[in-house]
């Protein structure tokens, strides 16, 4: 089992419409969650953070956390083709800075 | 206020050569962490440096080192270098080695090995 998975993509939307990222952990003792976009030839970029189980808003941006489930979630509302990257989920872990991303979901906004 | 910067932009290398790959983190960030990402994939943690110590250290061979200046720059040295070192090498910086902290990344170091 990878330790942090997220939905298999391409996961393609049209404008104006949700988007929905999903990722799962196998660590149960995870502390910090965050969410980072990544255009192709770029570094990732951070967009979210959360730390606490329940949702966070942030503009168009949803994060959804349930430690209990191990489950955390990104929403984006009102997508527009700039929206169009990957976004890779990301877990910290007890201790110091490590992350552990997801291999990534290809998001794709069609106008 | 500048971001993570790292340098050089590009590199191509030949197998069994050695390589160093410089980061400069946030003014005021004292942790740095590197990150190895090959095509396709998310970023590897490869080594985490707070406050000029290794703080951890990830499953790499110890082909890969790396250190910390006490301007909190960062090098990452890889020895003998394999085809499958080439990746975008990442260098990430927060302010503590909490990992509460969000990590922020610079443009990356995109390492090529014939």
């Amino acid at each position: 089992q990878k330790e942090v998975e997220q939905n298999s993509g391409p996961l393609s939307v049209p404008e104006g419409a949700i988007a929905s990222l999903n990722c799962t952990y196998s660590d149960r003792v995870s502390q910090s969650f965050f969410w980072y976009r990544q255009y192709s030839g770029k570094s990732p970029e951070l967009i979210m953070s959360i730390y606490s189980n329940g949702d966070k808003e942030d503009g168009r941006f949803t994060a959804q956390l349930n430690k209990a489930s191990q489950y955390v979630s990104l929403l984006i509302r009102d997508s527009q083709p700039s929206d169009s990257a990957t976004y890779l989920c990301a877990v910290g872990g007890t201790s110091y800075g490590k992350l552990t991303f997801g291999q990534g979901t290809i998001l794709t906004v069609h106008p | 206020d500048a971001g993570v910067t790292q340098s050089p932009t590009h590199l191509i290398k030949t197998r069994g050569q050695q390589v160093t790959l410089r980061c400069s983190p946030i003014s005021g960030h004292k942790s740095v962490s590197w990150y190895q990402q090959v095509l396709g994939q998310g970023p590897q943690f490869i080594f985490q440096y707070y406050e000029k110590e290794e703080r951890g250290r990830g499953n790499f061979p110890d082909r890969f080192s790396a250190r910390q200046f006490p301007n909190y720059s960062s090098e990452l040295n890889v020895n003998a270098l394999l085809l499958g070192d080439s990746a975008l090498y990442l260098c990430a910086s927060k302010t503590t080695g909490s990992s509460y902290n969000e990590q922020f990344f610079g443009p990356g170091t995109r390492l090529t090995v014939l």
